[in-house]
């Protein structure tokens, strides 16, 4: 089946440095990618959406110039969280919609972001 | 706005219990409904859809069906099993291909 390889899984991070995540698509061509985040006991909130070879859409109150997204490719697309601070702590997960069908979302299994 | 609400967990059955989680929605349209899965250390997964009203969507005996006089999408499964402990996600989209809007979750969890 369709699979979204998400990496890394975790990671910790000083304080003012930036963190890049990156979601693969590996048997399928994603033509829009998806970057939500998971506060605990909290839903998936959108933060973007992206397009193959167009800039992300970002959803009111996300700073775009924080979270710097690119989805260069029809299988790659990455989320740069830059200058983190211990706020931007999360659970970052990425879903990828499959080219031609309507229906067809794929997750990836999210980053646990520590900022310290 | 739209937004989905769940019922609130944690769920705690014992096996071959019946289980139902509750979810109902608030969108603009004809929204396509889903259930989400999201095993421990794993992503979300798919569990069912449905993208019309009466539709069922089933799949590893659970089911749930889309209810727009009550904007409802119940997750029903008639005996749960230690493997089903699980959080569960309710989600729609307004729009064929755009982003799903998710429910908080609702941890299952079943015993022996």
């Amino acid at each position: 089946g369709a699979v979204v390889s998400q990496h890394p899984s975790w990671v910790i991070c000083k304080s003012g440095t930036s963190v890049k995540i990156e979601c693969r698509s590996l048997d399928f061509q994603a033509t829009t990618m998806f970057w939500y985040r998971q506060f605990p006991k909290q839903s998936l909130m959108l933060m973007a959406t992206s397009n193959e070879g167009s800039k992300a859409t970002y959803e009111q109150g996300v700073e775009k110039d924080k979270f710097l997204i690119n989805h260069a490719s029809l299988t790659l697309s990455t989320l740069t969280v830059t200058s983190a601070h211990p706020e931007d702590s999360s659970f970052y997960i990425c879903s990828a919609k499959h080219r031609g069908s309507n229906y067809g979302y794929t997750f990836g299994s999210g980053t646990r972001l520590t900022v310290v | 706005g739209d937004s989905v609400t769940q019922m609130e967990g944690p769920v705690t059955l014992s096996e071959e219990a019946f289980l139902t989680i509750n979810c109902t929605y608030t969108a603009t349209g004809y929204p396509s409904l889903f259930w989400y899965v999201q095993y421990p250390g794993e992503g979300l997964q798919l569990l069912l859809k449905a993208t019309k009203a009466d539709d069922k969507g089933s799949n590893k005996g659970f089911e749930a069906t889309y209810r727009k006089e009550t904007t409802s999408f119940h997750l029903e499964k008639g005996s749960v099993q230690v493997s089903d402990s699980a959080v569960y996600f309710c989600a729609f989209t307004n729009q064929a291909g755009t982003a799903l809007i998710f429910g908080k979750g609702t941890t299952l969890s079943v015993s022996s």
